[in-house]
């Protein structure tokens, strides 16, 4: 069964943290997003990758950083934590547009 | 530009009735796809059905089906007799092929389903 895991479900950080939260999918897609949820809002796109080492801006990238060192994994990366971070983080994966994605469980980050 | 609205944040409805998210798209290509996702309370989002814009035939899988119009830039979702099991959040998603697979999510529509 193909995979998109996400390293954690939940997690709490403090204000001003360096935030590192972990992407691998077992499907050797070229193409990874990065998601963040919020009630109202749907999914906005925070950066995404289309091979190793490649990263191009979504639609909310400020305060985020990517990196792609492996095809497989993909980690986003919170500078500076803010509390306007809180909220649901979903990675997924896809072959071609033709196919949608495939989605991890999500992460959901509270910044205190 | 392109977008998808799901004009219906929440809607509520008892076991057995019948239930249609609503779903508008915008988008200047004429090569696009259309997806519904459903993510339930454990949080991933499961894939549903796509839809390629050239495809307008409507499509019906057991309880589910989708109806496409081109005409009226809606692809709207229909759950014939709800079950409690379908209680979560619907999201309609739009992405166009020359635009490197990104996909342009609606804002959700959140399903209750009461016994």
């Amino acid at each position: 069964d193909v995979k998109v895991t996400q390293s954690s479900r939940y997690l709490v950080k403090r204000t001003g943290e360096k935030v590192f939260l972990e992407c691998v999918q077992d499907m050797d897609h070229e193409n990874m997003f990065w998601y963040r949820q919020d009630p109202g809002l749907g999914l906005r796109l925070i950066y995404f990758s289309y091979d190793v080492k490649m990263k191009e801006k979504g639609d909310i990238p400020e305060g985020y950083s990517v990196s792609r060192e492996k095809k497989e994994r993909f980690s986003l990366i919170l500078e500076s934590a803010s509390t306007n971070q809180t909220s649901m983080y979903l990675c997924a994966s896809s072959l071609t547009p033709l196919y949608g994605y495939t989605f991890g469980s999500g992460t959901r980050l509270t910044v205190v | 530009a392109q977008k998808v609205t799901q004009a219906q944040t929440e809607i509520s409805v008892v076991e057995k009735e019948d239930v249609t998210l609503d779903c508008v798209y915008e988008t200047r290509d004429t090569t696009y796809y259309l997806f519904w996702y459903k993510q339930p309370p454990s949080g991933e989002l499961v894939f549903l059905i796509r839809r390629n814009s050239f495809d307008e035939q409507n499509e019906i899988s057991g309880r589910y089906s989708w109806n496409f119009q081109k005409s009226t830039s809606s692809f709207n979702f229909t759950i014939t007799a709800s079950q409690v099991v379908d209680s979560a959040v619907y999201f309609c998603a739009l992405s166009e092929l020359g635009n490197t697979g990104k996909l342009i999510f609606g804002q959700g529509t959140t399903l209750q389903v009461k016994p």
